[in-house]
């Protein structure tokens, strides 16, 4: 069973910090990495994917991966308010193009 | 680009009838569609990932004969709920991989259709 773990929170952060949320995947053989925000009744929206080792980053985001470790991160800065929301990890590991997600870590970014 | 739409986002019906749910991947071709449900507060899961022009491919637990799909064309996915029941009720979500991307893996999801079986 190929398994994708994200603590599920709530991550409670306060306006301006660094959020910090963190994904591990049991499949060694997984090649592409990826984080989407799911808003309450929303359909899940892709922040960032991320290939290979180390640092991705784009605008308040930074995605984080160590294959060896198998372990992905996802780190947003000067949090707001409005990045309150259900972040996924989703991991594909290479048997087709399905993607296997995580359950979901919780952000509340406090004012 | 890669925006994927839905339709209808919301849908209430009685007990025993069928509902079917398009996808539509509007400004790319999608050899592949994703079908996902979520119940409230809990995560995805993956229902069946559907092929153009191919049989779907249902995950284990999910029943085909119940729930239909149709891929007939690149940009289109169809699911039909057949003789829905008050416990089909959720949130259904599609999403589409984009093959002309450089990176095939990425999916882009749909709104997703609130369905509710009186």
């Amino acid at each position: 069973q190929k398994e994708v773990e994200q603590n599920s929170g709530p991550l409670s952060v306060p306006e301006g910090a660094i959020a910090s949320l963190n994904c591990t995947y049991s499949d060694r053989g997984s090649q592409s990495f990826f984080w989407y925000r799911q808003y309450s009744g929303k359909s899940p929206e892709l922040i960032m994917s991320i290939y290979s080792n180390g640092d991705k980053e784009d605008g308040r985001f930074t995605a984080q991966l160590n294959k060896a470790s198998q372990y992905v991160s996802l780190l947003i800065r000067d949090s707001q308010p409005s990045d309150s929301a259900t972040y996924l990890c989703a991991v594909n590991s290479n048997s087709g193009y399905a993607l296997n997600f995580g359950k979901g870590t919780s952000l509340l970014v406090t004012p | 680009g890669a925006v994927v739409s839905q339709h209808p986002s919301w849908v209430i019906c009685k007990s025993g009838t069928s509902v079917k749910i398009e996808c539509r991947s509007l400004d790319f071709q999608a050899t592949t569609m994703f079908w996902y449900r979520q119940f409230p507060k809990q995560s995805l899961m993956l229902m069946a990932t559907s092929n153009e022009g191919s049989k779907a491919t249902y995950e284990q637990g999910v029943e085909k004969d119940k729930f239909l799909i149709n891929h007939a064309s690149l940009t289109l996915s169809t699911l039909t709920v057949t003789s829905a029941h008050p416990e089909d009720s959720s949130f259904y979500i599609c999403s589409a991989r984009d093959i002309s991307g450089i990176r095939q893996e990425t999916q882009y999801f749909g709104p997703g259709t609130r369905l509710l079986v009186l």
